[in-house]
């Protein structure tokens, strides 16, 4: 069955460090979507990616759709504690069926 | 706007109870669905509906019932409450299936 797998599943970084999770599909996708999760929160929505090889920038964060579709990634540039939380990729197949990534929490140490 | 509401936000039931998860959107969002999240599964898609009437399983079906009467309504009924079933809830809605989606503020259940 389908599998979006994320790495890496826990990520600390010192405030003002980069930071990258990966997210990786054992088939094709159609779209890839990436969401953030705070600490007890839900998962609110960032971006949508459709077209291979797609970049799409929002402020310091980066996103990447891979050239074959089956794998993204998302890049911050020099962290802030604001940036806590849990980053989930949510990749859709062919069959519109959207399945989760198991996340990577982001922990900031000021 | 309220969005995507859910309650309760807490509870405790005892196996073999039954009991009904409310969510209600008010953005007029066709598509609906439920996921659960567990710790180290990211969030597993229970049922889904793309509209008034129409219901359709997900990835993690059973032990959960599904009705979706109205545009805004979306109940998840657990049949018969299983330790298992110990997890936070969490219903979506977005305005086509290929849509980002909103999420509620989530229900957290505890099977004893």
């Amino acid at each position: 069955g389908q599998q979006v797998m994320q790495i890496p599943q826990y990520q600390h970084v010192q405030e003002g460090e980069d930071f990258t999770t990966y997210c990786n599909s054992s088939t094709t996708l159609s779209n890839i979507q990436w969401y953030k999760q705070r600490p007890g929160g839900h998962p609110v929505f960032l971006i949508q990616l459709v077209k291979s090889g797609e970049v799409k920038k929002q402020k310091r964060l980066t996103f990447q759709f891979g050239e074959a579709k089956k794998n993204s990634s998302l890049h911050i540039t020099a962290t802030q504690t604001t940036d806590v939380g849990t980053y989930f990729c949510a990749g859709r197949d062919g069959a519109n069926n959207l399945f989760f990534g198991t996340g990577t929490r982001l922990t900031v140490i000021p | 706007n309220a969005g995507v509401t859910q309650t309760p936000k807490f509870q405790v039931l005892k196996t073999g109870q039954s009991m009904t998860l409310q969510c209600a959107q008010d953005m007029n969002h066709e598509y609906m669905s439920w996921y659960r999240q567990d710790p180290g599964m990211g969030l597993r898609l229970i049922h889904y509906s793309v509209g008034a009437g129409i219901t359709d399983q997900g990835e993690v079906p059973n032990g959960y019932n599904v009705s979706r009467s109205t545009t805004e309504d979306f109940p998840l009924r657990l049949l018969s409450a299983a330790p298992s079933q110990t997890s936070v809830y969490f219903c979506a809605s977005s305005s086509g299936s290929l849509d980002e989606q909103y999420f509620g503020p989530g229900t957290r259940l505890t099977v004893t």
